[in-house]
């Protein structure tokens, strides 16, 4: 079955550094993977989708990568806040799935001042 | 607009008790989906509908059960809660042809 590895350690790092968020798969790359942002108590919120056939797309402050030859998306967050301290899952997409997702267990981020 | 809306937004059942979470979208979404999500688990689906009338079953199924009577509505039921089954529950909501999924704020349930 299709698994997904995240970080499980949290990542800490100052603020104004970059952090870097990995996310690796097994068996079949999917035909897109997302990001999405968790803050505690509250529902995940959409960030970024990446197709298979890109290997990289930018939002504001955000970069993702996806290599389907290692099996892995790399989310980047440029000039790090505090208010991007969030847990951060990705989640794998096929076509023909009636939009089902499968997501990795997140890595938490931690951004100090 | 509201979005993805969840109720209850806690719960706590004894074991055997049985209770319905209710979903509600007001974006016309098609997709609808009930997650389950414990520590170090991450997200794992539980059941899905493409469309009202339908359901299909996600990774972990077995002790629930959900209609989808109106489109803007999916509902998930406990028949029998156990103790397994204390987790924080999510629904989503998408549309077909756009792969971002809209998440409602969560109900936490404690089976005891």
């Amino acid at each position: 079955s299709q698994k997904i590895e995240q970080n499980s350690e949290a990542l800490n790092i100052q603020e104004g550094k970059t952090a870097t968020l990995t996310c690796n798969y097994t068996n079949y790359s999917p035909a897109y993977l997302q990001w999405y942002r968790q803050d505690p108590g509250r529902g995940p919120v959409f960030l970024l989708l990446i197709r298979e056939n890109e290997k990289e797309k930018r939002k504001e402050r955000l970069k993702v990568t996806f290599d389907t030859t290692l099996k892995q998306s790399l989310f980047h967050i440029t000039a790090s806040q505090p208010a991007d301290s969030a847990t951060y899952l990705c989640a794998l997409d096929w076509h023909n799935q009636g939009g089902k997702l499968i997501f990795g267990q997140g890595t938490e981020l931690s951004v100090k001042p | 607009n509201a979005g993805v809306t969840q109720t209850p937004k806690f719960r706590v059942l004894k074991t055997g008790q049985s209770m319905t979470l209710l979903c509600a979208q007001d974006m016309n979404h098609e997709y609808m989906y009930w997650y389950r999500q414990d520590p170090g688990m991450g997200l794992r689906l539980i059941h899905y509908s493409v469309g009202e009338g339908t359901t299909a079953k996600g990774e972990v199924p077995d002790g629930y059960n959900v209609s989808r009577l109106k489109k803007q509505n999916f509902l998930l039921g406990l028949e029998s809660a156990a103790p397994s089954q204390t987790s924080v529950y999510f629904c989503a909501s998408s549309s077909r042809g756009n792969n971002e999924q809209f998440f409602g704020p969560g109900t936490r349930l404690t089976v005891l």
